[in-house]
């Protein structure tokens, strides 16, 4: 049973617009909630994250959004540029820093943006 | 220039020889990992490690095994018994156990 869902296999945006690429999970004690962009033949490279005791965290062009009461979060981009063209995996943690469990990933979103 | 290394990129091998990944970090992390992509799988845990010479089963253990000799390196060895070991196997490692995971570029290794 998969504990963290990105639902959207793929998306397709238009250069310059925003990019949402969303992510729920079902376990509410996950604390820590990471995204990562992976390129084809390459490994995934970490991108931003989010603890559970905030709402909003940006990093330029990338802001990540956590509804704790919905299980959901959503990473959003603005804006989309062609080089933004990748898979991108949700990950959380159980235990952030802790010995018990490991970082959950979901099957990731591929995202096309379109110049 | 710190990072992590996984060697070969691509590998080749016949069906019934057992296979050796290597990965190399040189972040001074304790943490290191295994995990295997499979096309619409996502990242799947097969090993990992909190420190040297402990390590433990992830959710896809049977047919690999590992060693955690040295901090720098975490082989993965992909044996007989793995009943479909094509994928593209990608080693990582964190500070600690669940923290933020730096991953090398990935071995895509084809039985035949």
């Amino acid at each position: 049973d998969q504990q963290v869902k990105q639902n959207s296999p793929s998306l397709s945006v238009q250069e310059g617009r925003i990019s949402i690429l969303n992510c729920d999970y079902t376990n509410s004690m996950f604390d820590y909630f990471l995204w990562y962009k992976k390129y084809p033949a390459e490994g995934p490279t970490f991108l931003i994250s989010i603890s559970s005791i905030k709402d909003k965290n940006e990093d330029g062009r990338f802001t990540v959004f956590l509804n704790k009461s919905a299980k959901h979060l959503s990473l959003h981009i603005v804006p989309s540029q062609p080089g933004d063209s990748a898979v991108y995996f949700c990950a959380a943690s159980p235990n952030y820093g802790g010995s018990q469990g490991n970082l959950i990933f979901g099957k990731g979103t591929k995202l096309s943006v379109k110049p | 220039d710190g990072g992590i290394t996984q060697s070969p990129k691509y590998l080749f091998r016949k069906e019934g020889q057992n296979v050796t990944l290597s990965c190399e970090q040189n972040l001074n992390h304790d943490a290191m990992y295994w995990y295997r992509q499979d096309p619409g799988q996502g990242l799947r845990l097969i090993y990992y490690s909190q420190i040297v010479n402990d390590f433990q089963k992830g959710d896809i253990a049977e047919g690999y095994s590992v060693s955690r000799e040295k901090k720098e390196s975490f082989p993965l060895t992909v044996t007989s018994a793995q009943k479909n070991p094509t994928a593209f196997y990608l080693c990582a490692s964190s500070i600690v156990q669940n923290t933020e995971a730096f991953f090398g570029q990935g071995t895509r290794l084809t039985v035949v």
